[in-house]
């Protein structure tokens, strides 16, 4: 079974500050790849990486950073000094070679106050 | 290119109604998937078309239909409509199989059902 969990419902934060979004998957695959994607108010699900399980090298990009750890099956995602651009749904998902769909998290609603 | 996009973005229609929605994928991707996404049950996966042919189908009753085009636009119908019904319905396409390629995601179409 694919499940992705995102225990965090709604984080707020103030800008500038860093924040770091949860996300723990479970699969029996030992192939599979993880995604975070963000949703603005506009809907349009926003792609922002994607990881597969034999990769837990972590990865930053800009602001944006991402924590792989296979030992405790979680995937977080950690935005430093938070603008108010940032305020979005963030989603964690779970694709494994088993499985031809996504499976995603509930979401973590951010929002960045100025 | 140009991205993924979805016909119309909202619609409002009364229980009983059927209803069918658009969405063209980016050009030269075969695979559209189609999502269902609702503040309750989050983001749920439709079903996935590829070469005209429905290659994965997710646990939503036979009113949720679909079809693709030699053009790889595909559309979805559901009928009978319910209350329920009501969400917001994402479209993704990839180059090919959304098991192995990166998906892209359209802006949604926002179904009211009244």
């Amino acid at each position: 079974a694919q499940k992705v969990t995102q225990a965090q419902t709604e984080i707020s934060v103030v800008e500038k500050e860093d924040v770091t979004l949860d996300c723990v998957y479970e699969t029996r695959d030992t192939t599979y790849y993880l995604f975070w994607y963000k949703q603005p108010p506009s809907g349009e699900l926003v792609f922002l990486i994607r990881r597969n399980s034999f990769d837990e090298q972590n990865e930053i990009s800009g602001r944006y950073s991402w924590n792989f750890q296979k030992s405790t099956s979680s995937f977080n995602f950690t935005i430093t000094a938070s603008q108010v651009v940032d305020s979005a749904v963030y989603f964690c998902a779970l694709r494994s070679t088993g499985a031809n769909n996504l499976f995603f998290g509930t979401g973590t609603r951010l929002t960045v106050i100025p | 290119k140009a991205g993924v996009t979805q016909t119309p973005r909202y619609l409002i229609k009364t229980r009983g109604q059927q209803v069918t929605l658009s969405c063209s994928p980016i050009s030269g991707h075969r695979s559209v998937s189609w999502y269902q996404q609702t503040p309750g049950q989050g983001l749920q996966f439709l079903f996935e078309y590829f070469s005209e042919t429905q290659r994965n189908k997710g646990n939503f009753p036979g009113r949720f239909s679909g079809r693709q085009f030699s053009n790889s636009r595909s559309e979805m119908n559901v009928s009978t409509l319910e209350l329920g019904d009501s969400a917001l319905y994402l479209c993704a396409s990839s180059e090919g199989l959304a098991g192995i390629n990166e998906q892209f995601f359209g802006p949604g179409t926002r179904l009211t059902v009244l």
